[in-house]
């Protein structure tokens, strides 16, 4: 099946420094990724919608600047935390939409294995 | 505005059936979904709907009304390894394309 691979799996860094989260789609392309986070004990909330060849749309109250997510290729799609203090630690979760059966117009989310980030 | 809402928690006996219930309120509506994360990992796919009815796929089921935006996900023959949180999602259409959007999740214990 569909497998998107996302790394770094956890990662430490001390405030203010920048952070990058790669998000990959093997075997398919996906034109489309979504970027959640998730704090701990609450559900996935909907960070922003990555495009590739085309600008990210972000959430409302999701800031642009400290979060940037760049699509490049159909198959990898990056989210940077910018300038990280310890509020951004987060379990950071990226997924793609596949086609639930083969020639079926049904498509589901399939979720990377997160990244979660502890901001020092 | 959207609004999706679950139990916070249940408890179910191995061996038991389970029903997880779930209500929605949103525009553009496309489907139902329902996923199994367990802690520190990223959630699974269970099951879907998008027309009224009953799905089955082995111990799970979900079931959806969509006049009355109710869903619910039945666990059947429990298993200690079904203690999770289950996420109810809605999948909705709107200017920008499709997203996801994720209710509170409920977090099942099973208990032996």
């Amino acid at each position: 099946g569909a497998v998107v691979s996302q790394h770094p799996s956890r990662v430490i860094c001390k405030s203010g420094t920048s952070v990058k989260i790669e998000c990959r789609s093997l075997d398919f392309q996906a034109t489309t990724m979504f970027w959640y986070r998730q704090f701990p004990k609450q559900s996935l909330m909907l960070m922003a919608t990555s495009n590739e060849g085309s600008k990210a749309t972000y959430e409302q109250g999701v800031e642009k600047d400290k979060f940037l997510i760049n699509h490049a290729s159909l198959t990898l799609s990056t989210l940077t935390v910018t300038s990280a203090h310890p509020e951004d630690s987060s379990f950071y979760i990226c997924s793609a939409r596949v086609r639930l059966h083969e020639g079926s117009g049904a498509n589901v989310l399939t979720f990377g294995a997160g990244s979660r980030l502890t901001v020092l | 505005g959207q609004n999706i809402d679950q139990p916070t928690e249940m408890t179910a006996t191995e061996g038991a059936i389970v029903q997880i219930n779930c209500t929605y309120q949103t525009s553009g509506f496309n489907g139902l979904f329902w996923y199994q994360q367990h802690a520190g990992e990223a959630p699974t796919f269970l099951s879907y709907n998008v027309l009224d009815g009953l799905e089955e796929k082995g111990r799970f089921s979900s079931f959806l009304s969509r006049s009355k935006g109710y869903s619910y996900l039945l666990l059947k023959e429990l298993q200690m390894k079904d203690s999770a949180s289950y996420l109810c999602a809605v999948r909705r259409q709107d200017n920008y394309g499709q997203n996801f959007v994720f209710g509170p999740g409920t977090r099942l214990s099973v208990l032996p």
